[in-house]
């Protein structure tokens, strides 16, 4: 089946300790994204990647590192230096269609920091 | 101000009800609109694109005012399966997405 997967589910760390999470998709999408959703609040855009090799900041791109070698793959890396890195993060992907980006979503991990 | 605002919400509705949602933006270089649906810790799914002609789904039409920046939600006889949150998403051309914090609908029996 196409989709996006996230891996894991629920991750677990403790402070000052780097992690990555991991996204990968085989709906042969260009542009790919990660969000992050805080407890009641919307998503906001932490990076996004038109193609390999380019990189857009988002909103709240301070604390996290990426790369985007490959088409299929965008893993975001959590820093120590995230100040509050306990969220739920989503990654999307999506194709243009004539100016318009409809995204489609992993299923999310759930990073809890203490 | 923030770039995306929606209806606060929560909207708790009986069934068979007709509920609207609303959602203004602030980037007049906005190119292109959808509304989601995310239910309780689960990623977002895609509900519909908005286009300035107004398009329908079934229950569901959705409707562009780009003078006035705004983008509504209509539910037609609401079904207890519409109890979710909803998720206006404004792109810009270059293909950056900004989410509004979404309205919570409860439909009740």
């Amino acid at each position: 089946d196409g989709g996006i997967t996230q891996s894991p589910k629920y991750l677990f760390r403790k402070e000052g300790q780097n992690v990555t999470l991991s996204c990968e998709q085989n709906l042969n999408h260009d542009a790919m994204y990660w969000y992050r959703q805080d407890p009641g609040q919307g998503l906001r855009l932490i990076y996004y990647s038109q193609i390999v090799n380019d990189f857009q900041k988002g909103d709240i791109a301070e604390g996290y590192s990426f790369s985007r070698e490959k088409k299929e793959s965008f893993p975001l890396t959590v820093t120590s230096a995230q100040k509050n890195p306990t969220a739920f993060y989503l990654c999307a992907s999506s194709i243009r269609l004539g100016g318009s980006y409809e995204q489609y979503f992993g299923p999310g991990t759930r990073l809890t920091v203490t | 101000r923030k770039e995306v605002e929606q209806d606060p919400g929560p909207f708790n509705v009986p069934e068979g009800a007709t509920v609207a949602f609303n959602c203004t933006y602030s980037n007049s270089a906005s190119q292109s609109f959808f509304w989601y649906r995310q239910d309780c810790r689960k990623e977002p799914k895609l509900l519909m694109s908005v286009y300035s002609s107004g398009n329908e789904d079934g229950r569901f039409t959705a409707q562009l005012n780009r003078a006035s920046q705004y983008i509504s939600l209509l539910i037609r006889d609401s079904k207890l399966s519409d109890s979710a949150t909803y998720l206006c998403v404004v792109n810009t051309n270059a293909g950056k997405s900004t989410f509004g914090d979404g309205t919570t609908l409860t439909v009740k029996p």
